[in-house]
């Protein structure tokens, strides 16, 4: 079975260019969740999807950053402009959520580095 | 707001042997999830293992084992047997199920590291 796919791997992009990163959860979960760790800050939840709807964008460092899930299929986290700070280690993951603490289930992750 | 803790950066055992992993949580809710991650090298983060507040009894998955102290809001990992393929970053991770506290809330993690 697939598990979460993320694209890109890898991303080096100059400070002030846009950066959008692709994520294909598990098929069959209703749940999304956008992760960024840095050294410096460890993991932390930039937003959270169920069922295709933004729960809770708490966590969005600023305008800069949206994120978007138009399908149950597929989401995408964006940067425009971006900056060097925003260089990290970019997690997508996906859950089952029924009523319970479902398992996360994190694909490989999107380094971005911005020069 | 919860916080998860993880006192301890790094820590190195030898193969074979038995390391303990800590970890310290506050919250004012009385039922919730708790978790240990692993992050291996190849950076994808895999469940180690998972406990409900609501559950006494510690949960145990192979040579890995908990140790839930809900009152104390302690919950360490034992890992027996240690294995080189053990070494890590080890994360615990915090859940309360529901609404929009649906999320893992991560302690900064303990890198482990297995020596032959």
């Amino acid at each position: 079975d697939a598990g979460v796919i993320q694209s890109p791997r890898h991303e080096v992009t100059e400070m002030g260019q846009e950066v959008t990163l692709r994520c294909k959860p598990i098929s069959g979960h209703n749940s999304l969740f956008w992760y960024r760790q840095t050294m410096m800050r460890g993991l932390e939840l930039l937003i959270y999807f169920n069922n295709n709807v933004p729960i809770d964008d708490s966590g969005m460092p600023e305008d800069r950053f949206s994120a978007k899930m138009p399908n149950a299929s597929f989401s995408t986290l964006k940067i425009q402009p971006s900056e060097p700070r925003d260089s990290a280690v970019y997690f997508c993951a996906s859950s089952l959520v029924s009523g319970g603490g479902g398992e996360l289930f994190f694909g490989e992750g999107s380094r971005l580095t911005v020069l | 707001a919860q916080t998860v803790t993880q006192s301890q950066p790094e820590m190195s055992v030898q193969e074979a042997e038995t390391v303990t992993l800590s970890c310290t949580y506050d919250t004012s809710e009385n039922n919730y999830y708790l978790f240990w991650y692993k992050q291996p090298p190849s950076r994808q983060m895999i469940l180690v293992i998972r406990q409900e507040a609501y559950k006494q009894q510690n949960a145990t998955e192979n040579r890995f084992s908990v140790n839930f102290q809900k009152a104390a809001k302690s919950f360490s990992l034992k890992i027996s047997d240690s294995q080189l393929g053990d070494t890590a970053m080890y994360f615990c991770a915090f859940m309360i199920p529901g609404g929009s506290n649906y999320k893992l809330t991560f302690g900064k993690g303990t890198l482990l590291t297995v020596n032959p």
